[in-house]
This record gives C-alpha cells, sequence and structure tokens, in this order.
C-alpha cells in the first residue's frame, strides 16, 4: 500500500518555464512534506519543507504548495534551469515523539531542456 | 556534502554472504536511518536509531540487523544474502540535540551500492 505517490515518472520543461512536480498521499497521519533532489551516484539532497499547518512555502525559485483536504502537494520551480535535471522525491512524515521515518513516494524524473 | 558519510561505496558478494554497511552521520546528529532503494522503487524505510536505542522499525527483513554505536556511527549487517537485496542502501541523519522535538530534514549519505551475484 503506497502512502506516498508520485504518479509522473517523468516531466521535461524548456529552460526559463516552471516546472510543476505532483505528490498526493493517503495517511492523515502525516504533519509534515519534504521534497528530495536526487542525482545520479549520490545520495538524495533536501529541497524544501511544508509543515501541515501551512499551505504554501517559499525558498527562492522553490515552492511548495500543500492542499490538506486533497492530500496533495506539489513542487514549483520557476525558472527552470538545466541543472535542476534530476530525480525528485516526495516524502512525508507523522508526527512522534522526536523525529520519525520518512515515506517516499517513487519519485518524477524531471529532464530541463536547454 | 551532506556530511552523512557510508562505506563502502560499492560491494559486490554473492548469494549466502554476509555483508556489513557502515554509515557516520553529522557531526551531532543522534537519530540515524537506513532506507533501501532498490530498482525503480522510491526509498523504503528499513530501521532508526536514537542515540544508541532502536527507535522504529520499517520493512526490514529478519536476515538483516543494525546497531548505533556509542560514538554514534551505524552498521547494518546483510546475512544470507539473496539476488533481490541487490539495491542502493541509503543511510541519513537528523535530529541534533539542541533541535531535539521538532521536525527535521534528513540528511543523506551518498549510498552504498550492493549488488549479489
Amino acid at each position: 500500500d503506497q502512502q506516498v505517490k508520485q504518479n509522473s515518472p517523468s516531466l521535461s520543461v524548456q529552460e526559463g518555464r516552471i516546472s510543476i512536480l505532483n505528490c498526493d498521499y493517503t495517511n492523515s497521519m502525516f504533519d509534515y512534506f519534504l521534497w528530495y533532489k536526487k542525482y545520479p551516484a549520490e545520495g538524495p539532497t533536501f529541497l524544501i519543507s511544508i509543515s501541515s499547518i501551512k499551505d504554501k512555502n517559499e525558498d527562492g525559485r522553490f515552492t511548495v504548495f500543500l492542499n490538506k483536504s486533497a492530500k496533495h502537494l506539489s513542487l514549483h520551480i520557476v525558472p527552470s534551469q538545466p541543472g535542476d535535471s534530476a530525480v525528485y522525491f516526495c516524502a512525508a512524515s507523522r508526527r512522534g515523539s522526536g523525529n520519525t521515518p520518512l515515506v517516499f513516494g517513487k519519485g518524477t524524473r524531471l529532464s530541463v531542456i536547454a | 556534502d551532506s556530511g552523512v558519510t557510508q562505506t563502502p561505496k560499492h560491494l559486490i558478494t554473492a548469494t549466502g554472504q554476509r555483508v556489513t554497511l557502515r554509515c557516520s552521520p553529522r557531526s551531532g546528529d543522534l537519530s540515524v536511518y537506513w532506507y533501501q532503494q532498490s530498482l525503480d522503487q522510491g526509498l523504503q524505510f528499513l530501521i532508526q536509531y536514537y542515540n544508541g536505542e532502536e527507535r522504529a522499525k520499517g520493512n526490514i527483513l529478519e536476515r538483516f540487523s543494525a546497531q548505533q554505536f556509542p560514538d554514534l556511527h551505524s552498521e547494518l549487517n546483510l546475512s544470507s544474502l539473496e539476488l533481490g537485496d541487490s539495491a542502493l542502501y541509503f543511510c541519513a541523519s537528523s535530529e541534533r540535540a539542541d533541535r531535539r522535538g521538532r521536525h527535521n530534514e534528513q540528511f543523506f549519505g551518498p549510498g552504498t551500492r550492493l549488488t549479489v551475484l
């Protein structure tokens, strides 16, 4: 049973345009959501996160939107750059005493074309 | 550089063998997590240690075990290896003592690629 779903395995976007990566979750107990970027032969790198008490968080070119009623979040990258080409993982964690493990989606491979 | 180190980077072994993967967390981080990434799959949580104690267990096989030592480094032991155990194994760390109790992002090491032949 996949609790975090990224339904688009891949996405191609032209340089300078907006990239929108989507993620859905099923577990209502999740209260913290993260996006990670992964290049080949490297570990995932933390990108941006959002708490369930917010609906938007912005960091430079990256913005994450959370729609709790739809159990949906999205990552917007504006403007997209060739260096953004990577696999993006959506992850979620649930409230606990201290940090709890992350539940990951299967990832979306973003290709930014120059 | 995340500050999390993992050794070895690559490991090739045969079915039935036993291997040990090593992880050193970021300085000051108390939690260590192990994740497995098989082909075309997301990262699957295996086990978490916090300050030397097991805190959470995921889909970890009985053939696998882990521990966290007093210096906070961790080892993942995989035994009676099968072809299906071939995967990338990532270690992550989080939860510096001064931010304990709050959500913290996890920082990942570069991974160990295990190939079982």
